[in-house]
């Protein structure tokens, strides 16, 4: 079955840092994603990309964050200068529409979880 | 109007017993709500997913039933296993263009199953 990849699964950075998430969506996905989700929160939505853009994001998206599709098959998630509070789990996402569909609904990544110390 | 809610917090049922999880929502709009299973250190995972124009959907051991005019939803386990024990997220999307698949998430139930 085909997967979301997400590396690296644990990053610890120091506050200030700048950190790269990094993800490969499923192939043939053309919408793309990424949540967060603050040790035992709810899932929050970051921001989606469709056609090398953001079509919607978060207020939790700010000039810190940043996306970028930089070949045909990574996703990455960036943030610039990472506080204590950005310490969660992220997690990408792709689907192969625009529409939610019954049948076939988003496929999350396994997560990466970051640590700012 | 973009939340939804989720209750209970924490379920514990006993094996072969039903697991019931409820949500609730505010935005009419909404017209995509599925139901996602969670793992310890794992991804959300589409469990099973409604629409509003159906009142009930159901996939082996688990079913979605809707309620559109009282803007409810809840996830039933019949037979509950211990290989359920996982957190249960209830979510709703609205169309395009309004919405690009953005996933609004409830807190989540942690559903504990004993043998």
């Amino acid at each position: 079955e085909p997967e979301v990849t997400q590396t690296p699964s644990h990053q610890v950075t120091q506050m200030g840092q700048e950190v790269i998430l990094r993800c490969v969506p499923i192939s043939n996905h053309l919408y793309f994603y990424w949540y967060r989700q603050i040790l035992g929160q709810k899932v929050e939505f970051l921001v989606s990309f469709y056609n090398n853009e953001i079509s919607e994001k978060s207020e939790i998206f700010d000039d810190q964050f940043s996306v970028e599709r930089p070949d045909g098959s990574n996703f990455t998630l960036k943030i610039r200068s990472t506080k204590l509070e950005d310490s969660a789990m992220y997690f990408c996402a792709s689907s192969s529409q625009g529409a939610a569909t019954v049948n076939y609904g988003y496929t999350f990544g396994s997560g990466t979880r970051l640590t700012v110390v | 109007q973009q939340q939804v809610k989720q209750s209970p917090q924490s379920l514990i049922v006993q094996k072969g017993g039903i697991s019931i999880i409820n949500c609730a929502y505010e935005n009419t709009a909404f017209d995509y709500f599925p139901w996602y299973q969670q793992f310890p250190g794992k991804g959300p995972a589409l469990l099973i997913a409604i629409r509003p124009d159906v009142s009930e959907k159901k996939e082996g051991r688990f079913t979605i039933s809707f309620n559109k005019s009282a803007k409810q939803f809840s996830l039933h386990i019949m037979d509950s296993q211990p290989g359920d024990s996982a957190t249960y997220f209830c979510a709703a999307s609205l169309p395009p263009p309004g919405g690009y698949n953005k996933l609004i998430f409830g807190a989540g139930t942690r559903l504990a199953v004993h043998p």
